[in-house]
């Protein structure tokens, strides 16, 4: 068990749907990740928030809508993905002061009808 | 030249001998280094960090740094079969806006065998 908790572990959705990924840690740390993971490929980062602002984005599409409601919780919004979006997608978590390890949860394995 | 490269492997090693593993990073103002373990279907486990120049021991992991070769290794001693898994080095920068950019190399796959 991780610290960092994602759900849901899996889903599925078609093209047109719309969803969401949750994140949620309590350990204090006031910086937030999204990764995406491909197969046999390391993970790619998508987003980070710090104190709840986003402070990176890494050119990701926008049906890919992330959201910080507060320091504990963080969401990505799914809408109108394509096949090629299918993958793992974790979320980290690190105390944002100094040089800090990132601590993922367990992910969310998408796949896109 | 990419950011973080290591050997994809396969690595084969028999269970109780050294397993090495080698990375280097083109960045030079990366400040913190780290080893991620992931077995096939999980997540990424932090199994070791390393902040400055020399060697860094936790159990059977030893991690080294060199800076000044932008080199990263890690030795697991008496390797066993539960330590077969793809082991991801991952160089951290701090971004100036908040959070941290950890990029990773593409992952060593470690087999240990009987």
């Amino acid at each position: 068990d991780t610290e960092v908790t994602q759900t849901p572990k899996h889903l599925v959705m078609g093209m047109t749907n719309k969803k969401s990924l949750k994140c949620e840690q309590h350990m204090g740390h006031r910086a937030m990740y999204w990764y995406k993971q491909k197969a046999k490929k390391p993970p790619e980062l998508m987003f980070v928030y710090s104190y709840e602002k986003l402070s990176i984005n890494e050119s990701v599409p926008s049906r890919f809508s992330p959201e910080c409601p507060n320091s504990s919780l963080l969401n990505l919004h799914l809408h109108a993905l394509q096949p090629e979006d299918s993958a793992l997608y974790l979320c980290a978590s690190s105390q944002d002061n100094g040089p800090p390890p990132q601590h993922f949860g367990d992910g969310t394995r998408l796949s896109i009808l | 030249q990419k950011e973080v490269e290591q050997n994809s492997g396969p690595l084969s090693v028999p269970e109780g001998a050294i397993a090495s593993l080698n990375c280097t990073y083109s960045d030079r103002v990366s400040q913190s280094f780290f080893w991620y373990r992931q077995y096939s279907g999980k997540s990424p486990e932090l199994i070791m960090s390393i902040y400055s120049n020399g060697d860094k021991e936790d159990g059977r992991f030893t991690a080294q740094l060199n800076k000044a070769s932008q080199y990263v290794s890690l030795l697991i001693r008496d390797s066993q079969p539960s330590d077969s898994a793809t082991y991801l080095c991952a160089v951290n920068r701090y971004i100036t806006g908040g959070g941290n950019k950890l990029t990773f190399g593409t992952g060593t796959q470690l087999k240990v065998e009987l």
